[in-house]
């Protein structure tokens, strides 16, 4: 079955570069997601990126996709202390129907201290 | 701010009753999931619904229940409530919910805890 693995933690310094890892297993995901979920508040889409693609890049947010290894990296650059919260890494398989669903990972905690 | 509304925020209740809760998708958008959030067991997908039918099941117990009405607003309704249902649970909403390039929005949770 699908299985979406994250590191639990990661601890980084203010204006350090944060990459957070994501292995996925189900080779017919066609795109995957980052998600951003701070304390007390829902999931916010980051970024996602097709499979096909190896990277994507948006602002601070550097997306790099190993399709060979299904491990999926998120790094973001001059990390902020607003950059602290919980980040999940989702795939969404191609599926039958075209109804397919969200696979979430259980989320790797961003701590960032000034 | 998502577009999407879960009713309530907070709920508490007691072992064995049953809860309702609600969730209004953004304009425009036709279809509705369910997720639950716990310590455990992370984000776990429980249903979805497009345009008032089911499209897609998931870990949903079947104490769990849901539906989409005409408006496009859906409800979860849990029953026999256990410790172990206490959790978050999120609604989301998408356009039509086909695709793999369709984005899920997500709404802010309803959080429950079952004493």
């Amino acid at each position: 079955g699908e299985d979406v693995e994250q590191s639990l933690f990661l601890s980084v310094r203010e204006g350090d570069s944060s990459v957070i890892n994501c292995t996925y297993t189900d080779s017919s995901s066609t795109y995957l997601y980052w998600y951003k979920q701070e304390p007390g508040a829902g999931l916010q889409l980051l970024t996602y990126i097709f499979s096909n693609m190896d990277m994507k890049q948006d602002q601070r947010l550097t997306v790099l996709l190993n399709k060979k290894d299904k491990h999926l990296s998120l790094r973001i650059a001059d990390t902020q202390t607003g950059d602290s919260a919980i980040y999940f890494c989702a795939e969404k398989g191609a599926g039958n129907s075209g109804y397919s669903t969200l696979t979430f990972g259980k989320g790797t905690m961003l701590l960032v201290s000034p | 701010d998502s577009g999407v509304t879960q009713t309530p925020k907070h709920l508490i209740t007691a072992t064995g009753q049953r809860v309702t809760l609600r969730c209004s998708p953004r304009s425009g958008d036709l279809s509705v999931y369910w997720y639950q959030q716990s310590l455990d067991q992370g984000l776990q997908f429980l249903i979805q619904y497009y345009n008032g039918e089911e499209r897609a099941k998931g870990n949903i117990l079947e104490r769990f229940s849901a539906q989409q009405f005409p408006d496009l607003h859906s409800e979860l309704n849990l029953s026999s409530l256990e410790l172990g249902d206490s959790a978050l649970y999120f609604c989301a909403s998408s356009l039509a919910g086909v695709g793999p390039g369709e984005t899920q929005y997500f709404g802010p949770g309803t959080r429950l805890l079952v004493l």
